[in-house]
């Protein structure tokens, strides 16, 4: 059984901190990890891809993967209270069907 | 735009009744997929779809059906015979199955079966 594991949380970090949130996957042959921020009743979106080893920046956002530990992450400088969502981490499945494997998520609370 | 359109937003339905979800896509892409999400949980798959008229089971696909005679179009059926039906349902798709490209999403219905 192919699993994606992420601390529950909740992560409560003060505005303007950096936020740091886990992944690990169990599926070495795993190509392609993704980060969807997903807003209370609403559906996930897409804020990071990343495929290779080491740190990929997007503004405040850097994933960070290594794939020797199945491990990835997702830092968030200067955090918003915006930034207060639940992040789920999706791991390529592998295989000609390329279904993505979903964490359960990592609720985040940024404080004011 | 392009994107994907889920109806209805919201839905309730009576225990024993079927529902059918509406997904559909303008983004030409040929992949295809539902979800489920419970509160805490993450999404679990239930059927997915690579190409017009096929499509495979998921990981919780009893209880449910879906066709695709449209590359745009994917309704997602939730049966009777589905336990516990109440949940957030996403419908999602992909350029083409296995190309390691990430999944765009609806905005998802709520079921509520009482």
């Amino acid at each position: 059984q192919k699993e994606v594991e992420q601390n529950s949380g909740p992560l409560s970090v003060p505005e303007g901190a950096i936020a740091s949130l886990n992944c690990t996957y169990s599926d070495r042959v795993s190509q392609s990890f993704f980060w969807y921020r997903q807003y209370s009743g609403k559906s996930p979106e897409l804020i990071m891809s990343i495929y290779s080893n080491g740190d990929k920046e997007d503004g405040r956002f850097t994933a960070q993967l290594n794939k020797a530990s199945q491990y990835v992450s997702l830092l968030i400088r200067d955090s918003q209270p915006s930034d207060s969502a639940t992040y789920l981490c999706a791991v390529n499945g592998g295989g000609s069907q390329g279904n993505l494997i979903f964490g359960k998520g990592t609720k985040l609370s940024v404080k004011p | 735009d392009g994107g994907i359109t889920q109806s209805p937003k919201y839905l309730f339905r009576k225990e024993g009744q079927n529902v059918t979800l509406s997904c559909e896509q303008n983004l030409n892409h040929d992949a295809m997929y539902w979800y489920r999400q419970d509160p805490g949980q993450g999404l679990r798959l239930i059927y997915y779809s690579q190409i017009v008229n096929d499509f495979q089971k998921g990981d919780i696909a009893e209880g449910y059906s879906v066709s695709r005679e449209k590359k745009e179009s994917f309704p997602l059926t939730v049966t009777s015979a589905q336990k516990n039906p109440t949940a957030f349902y996403l419908c999602a798709s992909s350029p083409r199955p296995g190309s390691n490209s990430p999944l765009h999403f609806g905005n998802g219905t709520r079921l509520t079966v009482t």
